[in-house]
């Protein structure tokens, strides 16, 4: 079975550009999470997919960030315009159950995290 | 908010030894994840756990839900164990996503 996916796996941009991250999760898996972590930082959240709708978008950093997920696959995170302090590694990560759904039955699901694409802001 | 708090944030230590890594945080949670990331490489996640012990292979963590901490060990510690080690908990306050530990920067020499 597939793993999560994204592409690119780096991207170079100038500040004040445009740029789109992709990611693919495990198929089946409804929920779908983005993360970055900037330079030496810990990764933080940015928000939570189930299918198609934005379930939890709290971490986003501010309305230069628009993350779709369209029909529920794949979801893009697009940057726009990129300032240099959205250099980092962006982080998507997916799982079948959501974990609020599974809280009250005192369980939560493995998320599956894909191997993060490296943007830099020049 | 919750706070999670990794030690030590830097580990070098000899092959064969026996390794701990500690997580604490700051508000009841439903699960923790421990992660791993090697240099260059994505993130793998090693375990999930809301109570008790699990082990695979060398690697075992624990959890402490009273008392908020968890730990990570590895016995038998090898050079390919090498990597940063990260430890992640479901966020209070209805937030979805994980809240992550800096994580710690292990290296095991040969």
């Amino acid at each position: 079975e597939a793993g999560v996916t994204q592409f690119p796996s780096h991207s170079v941009i100038e500040k004040g550009q445009t740029v789109t991250l992709r990611c693919d999760p495990i198929s089946g898996h409804d929920n779908l999470y983005w993360y970055r972590r900037v330079m030496g930082k810990e990764i933080k959240f940015l928000l939570h997919f189930v299918k198609e709708s934005k379930q939890d978008e709290s971490g986003m950093p501010n309305n230069r960030f628009l993350a779709e997920r369209t029909g529920g696959t794949y979801s893009t995170l697009k940057v726009q315009p990129a300032e240099l302090e959205d250099s980092g590694v962006y982080f998507c990560a997916s799982s079948q159950d959501p974990p609020q759904l599974l809280r009250g039955r005192g369980r939560t699901d493995t998320q599956y995290f894909g191997p993060g694409t490296r943007l830099t802001v020049l | 908010k919750n706070e999670v708090e990794q030690s030590p944030q830097n580990l070098t230590a000899q092959e064969g030894e026996f390794i701990t890594i500690n997580c604490s945080y700051s508000v009841g949670i439903s699960a923790l994840h421990w992660l791993q990331q090697h240099p260059g490489g994505g993130i793998v996640s090693l375990f999930m756990l809301s109570s008790g012990k699990k082990k695979h292979g060398r690697l075992i963590a624990t959890i402490n839900i009273q008392e908020k901490h968890s730990s990570l060990h590895i016995t038998a510690s090898h050079p390919r164990d090498s990597a940063v080690y990260i430890c992640a908990a479901y966020s209070g306050g209805g937030a979805d996503g994980l809240t992550f530990g800096k994580g710690t920067h292990l290296i095991i020499q040969p």
